[in-house]
C-alpha cells in the first residue's frame, strides 16, 4: 500500500533553511487526481497547513509562509520535497508529509507520513 | 483568513455519542475534512466531504454540516477513540487548507 517518508536534518540552525524530502512507495508521484503536501505541528499545538504541490509543478502555499516557502516534485525519485528559509524557534515542529486524493470538489489528506521532528536551535 | 472554532475538550463516556463542532462563516456551504490524532501518530481521515468514510473507518463515525457549523459525530465511543480532532476546509479566499483548533476526545 502506499507509503510516505519524511527525512532530513533534525536540527537547524536560526536564520538558516530547513530542508525535508518526502519519498512515496507503493504508488506513482505522477498521478493525476493526487496533490502532496506538508503539514506541520509544533509541539503540544495544532496542526498548520504548509502547502502542497502537483507532480506537474503547480503549488499552493499558507500566506503565512509564503515568503518562506518553496516546494519542488522530483518524479524520476518519485519524491517531494519542502524548503523553509530564515528559520527562527517559532519553526520548531514535527513536520509531516501527506497525499491529497482530488476529487472533482475537495483534496482530503488521506495518507500521512509518520513526521519528524525539527528544532531550530543553535 | 478563515478560522475554525472548535471546542477544546469533549468528554464522553463508553457506548455514548460525541460531538465534535467546528464552527466558521458559512461553513455549512463548504466541504469539510475531519482527522483524528492519536498521541505520538500522523492524523488519520476519518470523514471527508462533510459525511462520507474512507474505507475502514467505522460506521459509528459520522459527519454534518450547517449554517456556521460543522459536526463529527462519534457513536458508541469506544476508547480506542480517545485522540484529538481536527476539521479543516479549503479557504477559497487565499487559496489554502485551513485547520481547525482542534478536540480532545476524553473517554471516562
Amino acid at each position: 500500500q502506499l507509503q510516505l517518508h519524511e527525512s532530513g536534518p533534525g536540527l537547524v540552525k536560526p536564520s538558516e533553511t530547513l530542508s525535508l524530502t518526502c519519498t512515496v512507495s507503493g504508488g506513482s508521484i505522477s498521478t493525476r487526481s493526487h496533490y502532496w503536501g506538508w503539514v506541520r505541528q509544533p509541539p503540544g499545538k495544532g496542526l498548520e497547513w504548509i502547502g502542497s504541490i502537483y507532480y506537474g509543478g503547480s503549488t499552493y502555499y499558507n500566506p503565512s509562509l509564503k515568503s518562506r516557502v518553496a516546494m519542488s516534485v522530483h518524479t524520476s525519485t518519485n519524491q517531494f520535497s519542502l524548503r523553509l528559509s530564515s528559520v527562527t524557534a517559532a519553526d520548531t515542529a514535527v513536520y509531516f508529509c501527506a497525499r491529497l486524493y482530488c476529487s472533482s470538489t475537495s483534496c482530503p489528506l488521506d495518507h500521512w507520513g509518520q513526521g519528524t521532528l525539527v528544532t531550530v536551535s543553535s | 483568513s478563515y478560522v475554525l472554532t472548535q471546542p477544546p475538550s469533549v468528554s464522553v463516556a463508553p457506548g455514548q455519542t460525541a460531538r465534535i463542532t467546528c464552527g466558521g462563516n458559512n461553513i455549512g456551504g463548504v466541504n469539510v475534512h475531519w482527522y483524528q490524532q492519536r498521541p505520538g501518530q500522523a492524523p488519520v481521515l476519518v470523514v471527508f466531504d462533510v459525511s462520507d468514510r474512507p474505507s475502514g473507518i467505522p460506521e459509528r463515525f459520522s459527519g454534518s454540516n450547517s449554517g456556521n457549523t460543522a459536526t463529527l459525530t462519534i457513536s458508541g465511543v469506544e476508547a480506542a477513540d480517545e485522540a484529538d480532532y481536527y476539521c479543516q476546509v479549503w479557504d477559497t479566499t487565499s487559496d489554502h487548507y485551513v485547520f481547525g483548533t482542534g478536540t480532545k476526545v476524553t473517554v471516562l
